[in-house]
């Protein structure tokens, strides 16, 4: 069965800095990856997702997340972080039909002015 | 399209009472998840429909879980009898396919069996 582990529950950054948000999955033939970000009372939206061919995708609101096999890896990135990034932040793997998707349990990014 | 529409948005019940959960997707999709978020468990699958017909149902935590797609723009998910335990945020998603397309969520339901 498929899995998804996102190692750090609580990152905190200052506005303007970088960030990476770390996701490792398992799962046994080519992934479907996603990262989908959670505002409080909301539901999920979709920042980007991998099927195949580039493994650097790119997504909304200056995301991009970087596929690599050997490690399992999709991390999340953003050169820059913005105040309104503030939210909660999940993984996914999509097995199967693509879109029964695991989800990872979350990390809340917390932004400092 | 106004999106994937979930309601209501917050349901208080008393436990053993029939609760029902309503969404109505994207028009044009053809696949439908039903997703629970507890901060226990995260966020769980449990049963997507394509083409209104129930695909995988083993998420559904047991037999007082069930959920129907009557129809393409119309499904419920239902517990009967609710239990304090069923309390979480229930989403739905769906997509226009089954495989290989993102899936658009509701904003979901809180649900608070007290």
């Amino acid at each position: 069965a498929q899995s998804v582990t996102q190692p750090d529950i609580h990152i905190t950054v200052s506005e303007g800095a970088s960030l990476e948000l770390r996701c490792n999955y398992s799962y046994g033939a080519t992934p479907y990856l996603f990262w989908y970000v959670q505002s409080p009372g909301q539901g999920l939206q979709l920042l980007l997702k991998y099927f195949s061919g580039d493994t650097l995708v790119q997504g909304i609101k200056g995301f991009e997340a970087e596929f690599k096999r050997s490690q399992s890896s999709f991390n999340l990135r953003k050169p820059s972080v913005h105040w309104s990034d503030a939210a909660e932040y999940f993984c996914a793997v999509g097995a199967g039909g693509g879109n029964k998707l695991t989800f990872g349990t979350g990390t809340q990014l917390k932004v400092e002015l | 399209d106004a999106g994937v529409i979930q309601s209501p948005r917050h349901e208080v019940t008393e436990m053993g009472q029939e609760v029902t959960l309503r969404c109505k997707p994207i028009s044009g999709h053809n696949s439908l998840f039903w997703y629970r978020q507890t901060m226990m468990r995260g966020l769980e699958l449990l049963i997507y429909f394509n083409n209104n017909v129930p695909i995988d149902d083993s998420g559904m935590p047991e037999d007082r879980f069930s959920a129907k797609m009557p129809n393409a723009s119309f499904s419920t998910l239902k517990i009967q009898p609710s239990e304090p335990r069923d309390s979480a945020v229930y989403f739905c998603a769906s997509s226009l396919d089954r495989d290989r397309t993102e899936a658009f969520f509701g904003q979901g339901t809180r649900l608070t069996v007290v």
